[in-house]
């Protein structure tokens, strides 16, 4: 079936680090890839997306690269800021006619310490 | 911006209630779902509507019933809550774009349910 997995965390890093989130897919077909981020208190909002293999989805400094060989749709920041501290989750969009529900890692919470 | 509003953000209950979580959209979206959110599991689709008075189990519906007599509006329903109804509540809507859409849910800020 569907899946998506997720780096635990909680990630910990010093301001301006470098920010690599791993997620990985088991999907059939051409899913979608999203990742998502939820600040403290908040609902979730979408970060960026991709809807084939070889796309690349950023915004906000983030991107996020469709890895069809690899199964793959990791997060990378180059120099993360306080406030990118949040709970980012990986999701993915099934094909088909249910193409409005998506599969959800488990989340990955970051902390950006100054 | 679409506006996702959920209608408690906290909500204390005592076990056997019935209980009601309210969710309204304000961009005419068809798509509407109810999520629960606990540490570690990520977010677990309940209940989804995809038109006004339809309906479709998601992942985890026992325990659950939903409404959506508008458009706007889809309610969850706890029937009877219970210490393990205990969650994060989210609420998220989308537009449909057929067959090729990869349109992005919107979420409200959740409601945050206790049982007691």
């Amino acid at each position: 079936g569907n899946s998506v997995t997720q780096m635990e965390g909680p990630v910990t890093l010093s301001e301006e680090a470098f920010l690599t989130i791993n997620c990985t897919y088991t999907a059939t077909g051409y899913p979608s890839l999203f990742w998502y981020v939820q600040y403290p208190g908040e609902g979730l909002q979408l970060l960026l997306k991709a809807t084939k293999a070889d796309d690349k989805g950023s915004n906000k400094g983030f991107e996020a690269t469709y890895r069809k060989e690899t199964t793959s749709f990791h997060l990378e920041k180059g120099s993360v800021q306080v406030s990118d501290s949040a709970v980012y989750f990986c999701a993915l969009r099934k094909g088909g006619t249910s193409n409005y529900q998506l599969i959800w890692g488990a989340g990955t919470k970051l902390i950006i310490k100054p | 911006d679409v506006k996702v509003t959920q209608s408690s953000r906290y909500l204390v209950k005592r076990t056997g209630e019935k209980v009601f979580l309210e969710c309204v959209q304000d961009m005419d979206h068809e798509n509407m779902f109810w999520y629960r959110q606990d540490p570690g599991l990520g977010l677990r689709l309940i209940y989804f509507s995809y038109d006004v008075k339809m309906k479709e189990k998601g992942d985890i519906p026992e325990g659950y019933s939903v409404s959506r007599e508008k458009k706007e509006r889809f309610s969850l329903i706890l029937e009877s809550a219970s210490t393990n109804q205990t969650s994060m509540y989210l609420c998220a809507s989308s537009l449909f774009r057929g067959e090729n859409g990869n349109q992005p849910q919107h979420f409200g800020d959740g409601t945050r349910l206790s049982i007691l």
